[in-house]
């Protein structure tokens, strides 16, 4: 198993742009999630979902879409960026209220 | 919402000496959970606790939840460089998001 696979590993953006972070797990968890951590900093809940069809605002959601049409894949929707985006992005998948995995992150630069 | 209090900050120690993190929490955790976050890397999980007054060991490291479920502690004994990164504690209180402390930051001088 791959586990939880994230992509791409690195990307800068000119503010106004948009782009999907990708998020793959092969590990048939229900539970996927999106974070944010800053330079230092602790993580931060953007999205979440419980299921396939199912998705929830976390901590902080401004900026950010998601959508979850399959159990396995969970992208994250940047639309119009900003350098106060600048973040590394987690995704991690769980199987009910258990282990959350993560996936390598994503490094996000704004300029 | 739910939060948790995580100290220190920041750790400095010699190799070989013992660190301690504290996790506190206003509210009764139905379980806890650390990760360990090494520089560059993504974090890892390391255990979860469930019972009041648990206490679980990996080696180094000691992992206790309080008697009343709203705190908890990771000591590690005799620290080594691969020791270094950042703890996280998580707690979950029945719903389906775990909330993250921010961490302590663990360096070690050798």
């Amino acid at each position: 198993n791959a586990g939880v696979t994230q992509t791409p590993k690195f990307r800068i953006l000119k503010i106004g742009q948009s782009m999907t972070l990708q998020c793959t797990q092969d590990m048939n968890h229900n539970y996927m999630y999106w974070y944010r951590q800053d330079p230092g900093m602790g993580l931060k809940l953007i999205y979440y979902s419980v299921g396939a069809g199912i998705t929830d605002k976390g901590e902080v959601p401004n900026g950010y879409n998601v959508s979850r049409s399959t159990t396995e894949d969970f992208p994250l929707r940047l639309e119009l960026a900003a350098p106060s985006q600048t973040s590394v992005y987690f995704c991690a998948s769980s199987s009910v209220q258990e282990t959350q995995y993560f996936g390598p992150g994503t490094r996000l630069l704004v300029l | 919402g739910q939060q948790v209090m995580q100290i220190p900050q920041y750790q400095h120690v010699q190799e070989g000496e013992d660190f301690t993190t504290y996790c506190n929490s206003s509210t009764t955790l139905s379980n806890i959970q650390w990760y360990k976050q090494r520089p560059g890397g993504h974090p890892v999980f390391l255990i979860q606790l469930v019972k009041s007054g648990e206490v679980k060991k990996q080696k180094r490291l000691t992992f206790q939840f309080g008697e009343a479920k709203k705190n908890s502690s990771l000591h590690i004994t005799a620290t080594q460089t691969t020791d270094v990164g950042t703890y996280f504690c998580a707690a979950g209180g029945g719903s389906e998001k775990l909330v993250f402390g921010k961490g302590t930051k663990l360096t070690v001088n050798p």
